[in-house]
Parts: C-alpha cells; sequence; structure tokens
C-alpha cells in the first residue's frame, strides 16, 4: 500500500486563487518531503526541498513566494501554489525519505496531483 | 552531459519477452540506486531499491549494479501488457538527500 500520501489528487481552481496540497508519510517520520512538478512525457523537475521546522530549499528558478512549502511535523508538509495562473497548471508530486530501519535511505512518492487553473 | 543517462524508448517487447532496462552515471558519490514505475497520470512507484554492486530480485524484477562500470539495469521477465509504464532509475549520492533521475523509459508490452 501506499506509504505518501497526497492530497487533493486533483483540484481545479481559478485563476487568482491559491490552492494549497498536502503531502503525508503514513508510517515513517520524514524530516525530509521533496516537491517535485511534472510536464506531459518528461521527468520529475525537482522544486524544493522541505525540511521539517525550518525553510525549504528551492531549486533555481522555483519561485519560493509563489510556492509555499511548509513543513510542520514529521509527517505533512504542504505546498501552496499562491495566485495560481493557467501556466502553473501541472502535475505536482511529493516525495519523502525513509532514515531508519529497514528501508532507509529509500525514497516513496506521493501518488500526485493534477492541478488545473482555469 | 547529464548525470544519469537513459534511453527514453519507446521500448515495445511481446508478451512474455525479458525486458533490459539500462542507465549510465557519471557521479562515483551515487551510493544508492532505485527503480521506479510510473504509469500515466500518476506519480513514480518504488519497484527496486539497492545499495551495494550485485543483483537483487523480488518476483519478475532484478537489480543489477555494477558500480566499477556506472551502469544500472532492471530486468523483467515474463512481460505482462499491465508492465507497461515508463520507468525511472534514479540515484542518490551517499550521505545527500536528492534524487538524480533519468529520463526514464517507456516501456510497452503488447499482446
Amino acid at each position: 500500500g501506499a506509504v505518501v500520501s497526497q492530497h487533493p489528487s486533483r483540484v481545479i481552481c481559478k485563476s487568482g486563487t491559491s490552492v494549497k496540497i498536502e503531502c503525508r508519510s503514513l508510517d515513517f517520520q520524514a524530516t525530509t518531503m521533496f516537491w517535485y512538478r511534472q510536464f506531459p512525457k518528461q521527468s520529475l523537475m525537482l522544486m524544493a526541498t522541505s525540511n521539517e521546522g525550518s525553510k525549504a530549499t528551492y531549486e533555481q528558478g522555483v519561485e519560493k513566494d509563489k510556492f509555499l512549502i511548509n513543513h510542520a511535523s514529521l509527517t505533512l508538509s504542504t505546498l501552496t501554489v499562491t495566485s495560481a495562473h493557467p501556466e502553473d497548471s501541472s502535475f505536482y508530486i511529493c516525495s519523502a525519505r525513509v532514515l531508519a530501519g529497514a528501508r532507509g535511505n529509500t525514497i516513496y512518492f506521493g501518488e500526485g496531483s493534477w492541478l488545473t487553473v482555469v | 552531459q547529464k548525470e544519469v543517462e537513459q534511453d527514453p524508448g519507446p521500448l515495445s517487447v511481446p508478451e512474455g519477452a525479458i525486458v533490459s532496462l539500462n542507465c549510465t552515471y557519471s557521479n562515483s558519490a551515487f551510493q544508492y540506486f532505485m527503480w521506479y514505475r510510473q504509469y500515466s497520470r500518476k506519480g513514480p512507484e518504488l519497484l527496486m531499491y539497492t545499495y551495494s554492486s550485485g543483483n537483487k530480485e523480488d518476483g519478475r524484477f532484478t537489480a543489477q549494479v555494477d558500480k566499477s562500470s556506472k551502469y544500472i539495469s532492471l530486468f523483467i521477465r515474463d512481460s505482462q501488457p499491465s508492465d507497461s509504464a515508463t520507468y525511472l532509475c534514479a540515484m542518490v549520492a551517499g550521505g545527500g538527500n536528492k534524487l538524480t533521475f533519468g529520463t526514464g523509459t517507456q516501456l510497452k508490452v503488447e499482446l
């Protein structure tokens, strides 16, 4: 079963509004989670690394004020797309790294969230 | 030169065939190697995770790592139409956090 849950799986919002996507690790604690964006027929593009209790680290070219990341607990990270525009429409995927145990250093992905901005 | 090279395909095979998917990499710091399967419009699903050179088997899947050649492979035996997906290799440096992905190989298993 899924070890990383992402919600919502699909969202449609109006241009100018904000949308929040949640990423939860279900059976492990994740001090580090990652947020990706994926365009059709392309590989995943890392947007930012989310660290529990501290500021996220954004990749070059990713607007931190546009894509707000909060990692308030060891099992939850959220991505908020602020003032969304049609060009923000994409598939957003989170992942979380297992630190310890038999699955140590394994990275699991969520099911992804489709965002459509109209 | 990309850190991880992977043939994007598409690769088309008949049902029951053995599929070989490969990636090469240039960064010797990579220590952990993963293969993910991604169906269209879904998040990647972890298939195999390996650390050391050698083979690791799980059901119809075998992951192979050759650190001396910087080459990893995923073999799928008795391929099924349900195996049709994009397969991504990914790797992490020791002590690192970020995955470095290959571009993904699109596989189609035909009846």
